[in-house]
Formats: structure tokens, sequence, C-alpha cells
């Protein structure tokens, strides 16, 4: 079945303690991404990669680090979380074919960050 | 700036009716533009599209419109039904390859009543 999991679903942290959410897609897709969902502010973009080793910021990166080591795995990284990121992230990707990618993007079921 | 707005919290419909979601944008380089639905505890899914060049585009229940002139497209369900209701997310993506971005409206909450 083709998928993207998000890895932890909940997660309650405290303040500087690092952590890492997983992202893995089984679908060979080049291109993945994060988003962020708060209340009244819609999907915001966090990073993205066009593919294996590139990356690159979308609309607020600040607090947020990346990796892309293989075309499958995408891990969101906060390095010393604040109550600020919490959210509902969800990871997302998508094929970039010859035309490019069109957007029709396959979302993970999210996971939902508090940070006390 | 908000590139891309929903201008909608929410809209409430009775089943069979039609339900029409309204989207705004304001990059005239946007060139393809989605729709996606979103029920609680989920992850977005992909509904329907429709690139610049094109006026509508229909799929089942679900017809997208886009009037570039007026930088505003609209997404008609009919009719709906409860199993419509969910978030409505507009979506807009400008540039191929290393250019590509795509930029989400804040959503829309449609309610069908039975």
């Amino acid at each position: 079945e083709a998928q993207v999991t998000q890895n932890p679903r909940y997660l309650i942290t405290v303040t500087g303690k690092k952590l890492t959410v997983t992202c893995s897609q089984n679908m060979n897709h080049e291109y993945m991404s994060w988003y962020r969902q708060d209340p009244g502010l819609g999907l915001r973009q966090i990073y993205y990669s066009m593919n294996v080793e590139v990356t690159d910021k979308g609309d607020v990166p600040e607090g947020y680090k990346v990796s892309r080591k293989e075309k499958r795995n995408f891990p969101l990284i906060l390095e010393s979380p604040s109550p600020n990121q919490t959210s509902l992230y969800f990871c997302a990707s998508s094929s970039l074919g010859l035309a490019g990618n069109t957007g029709e993007l396959f979302f993970g079921e999210g996971s939902r960050l508090t940070v006390l | 700036d908000q590139q891309v707005k929903q201008n909608s919290p929410s809209l409430s419909v009775q089943e069979g009716r039609i339900s029409i979601l309204n989207c705004d944008y304001t990059n005239s380089m946007f060139d393809y533009f989605l729709w996606y639905k979103k029920y609680p505890a989920e992850g977005p899914t992909f509904l329907i599209s429709i690139s610049s060049i094109k006026d509508k585009n229909e799929d089942g229940r679900f017809t997208v419109f886009l009037n570039k002139s007026a930088k505003h497209l609209s997404l008609h369900i009919v009719p709906s039904q409860p199993g419509d209701s969910a978030v409505y997310f507009c979506a807009a993506n400008t540039g191929r390859g290393s250019n590509y971005k795509l930029t989400f409206g804040k959503g829309t909450l449609l309610t069908v009543n039975p």
C-alpha cells in the first residue's frame, strides 16, 4: 500500500529536549516536504527536498533542521524545541515527472507535538 | 503576505444542495491550482486540480472553476453529502523543478447537514 508514515503520531516533550520526527515514503518519490498546521494559519511549509541531499527552506524554517540521506526518508529535527513549536506536523511526498511537480502531494497522518 | 486566501473559515449546507468553496490568490505566477480535503485526525488528501490554461475541471460531483482575470477559483460540490464534511484547503504552485513551491490557504470547514 502506497503511504507516507510519520512517527511519533503524538509526543509531549519539554523545552530544549532535542527530538526527531521521522517520515518515510514507499512510493519512490523524489519530492518530500514538511508542513505545520496551526489554528487560523492553515498549512505552512517548513522545509522541502527535491531529491537526496537536496533540501531548501520553506516559509517557516526557524528552529527546524532536516536531512535527506536516503530517498525514502526525510526526518524533521527540532534541536531545542520551544513552546511555539507546539503544532500538528505533516510530512508529504510527490513524484517529479518530466513536466515537473503539479503539487499532488501524498500526506502522512500527522504528528501532534506539544512542547511544555 | 498571504498569497492564497480562503476568506470563509466555515460553510454549512444541507445534504443534496450545492457547496461552493472560494479561494483568491495574489501571485500571478501561480500556474497550477489544487484542492485538498482533510478529515480530523488524518492527513490532507488530494481532491481535484486545474491548470492555469483551463477554466474548468470536473471529476464526478466535484468541479473547480478558475477565473484568472479575477485571480479567483472555486470548488463546487453537487450534490453535497454528509461525508463531504471536512476542511478544504486551496493550494497553488508555481515553477517546476528546483523552483517548485506549493502554497496553501488557511482552509474552509464544510459541514453538510443531513
